[in-house]
């Protein structure tokens, strides 16, 4: 079975400041691992995604995370946050076989940036 | 393209009564799967559906059904509501069974009183 914690359930940040949210898995088999964000009153949209190769990931609206499998973490940053960035982070997880649809959500963080 | 389209996208309804959601997969797509987030227990998978099949359940109680129509159009129903049904319902879709990028509605939200 497979579980997702992350770590922070609030992250305050001031505009323009780097912001890193964390996230660690655990799994017995291999896994893909996916960041999703949902702003209020939508569904999720899927930042990025890692599924094999380079362990640096890069997504839309210039997020980016790092796979790193000996500390079992996915861990997502951005460079300098925008008020847009406001919204509920997710990590997630999905085990790499082909039938495999199921996804395990982290209990989410929420990112709120100050002005 | 259009993305995945459920509706309602508000419901409320009372303790007892029945209720089905509805799920328009993007064009292509053939697998469905639904998802219930609570603030109490996050986002949680139901199941998912793939040719009209039932491919993957999640642990939930036999009070959540679904189906998947020959379209791939999906519904989920859920019968005797409880309060803790109140939750926000999403549907995702994806292309096939082997590749695992789901694409997310916007949700249905269901109220229980």
């Amino acid at each position: 079975a497979q579980s997702v914690t992350q770590l922070d359930s609030q992250v305050p940040v001031f505009e323009e400041a780097p912001v890193e949210l964390r996230c660690n898995y655990s799994s017995s088999v291999s896994v893909y691992l996916f960041w999703y964000v949902q702003y209020p009153n939508q569904g999720l949209q899927l930042l990025l995604k890692y599924l094999s190769g380079s362990t640096l990931v890069k997504g839309i609206n210039g997020f980016e995370a790092e796979f790193n499998k000996s500390q079992t973490s996915f861990h997502l940053r951005k460079p300098s946050v925008h008020i847009s960035d406001t919204a509920e982070y997710f990590c997630a997880v999905s085990e790499v076989r082909s039938s495999a649809s199921k996804i395990i959500f982290g209990s989410g963080t929420r990112l709120s940036i100050r002005p | 393209k259009a993305g995945v389209t459920q509706t309602p996208r508000y419901l409320i309804k009372t303790r007892g009564q029945q209720v089905t959601l509805s799920c328009s997969p993007i064009s292509g797509h053939r697998s469905v799967s639904w998802y219930q987030q609570t603030p109490g227990q996050g986002l949680q998978f139901l199941f998912e559906y793939f040719s009209e099949t039932q491919r993957n359940k999640g642990n939930f109680p036999g009070r959540f059904s679904g189906r998947q129509f020959s379209n791939s159009r999906s519904e989920m129903n859920v019968s005797t509501l409880e309060l803790g049904d109140s939750a926000l319902y999403l549907c995702a879709s994806r292309v096939a069974e082997s590749y695992n990028e789901q694409f997310f509605g916007p949700g249905t939200r269901l109220t229980v009183l």
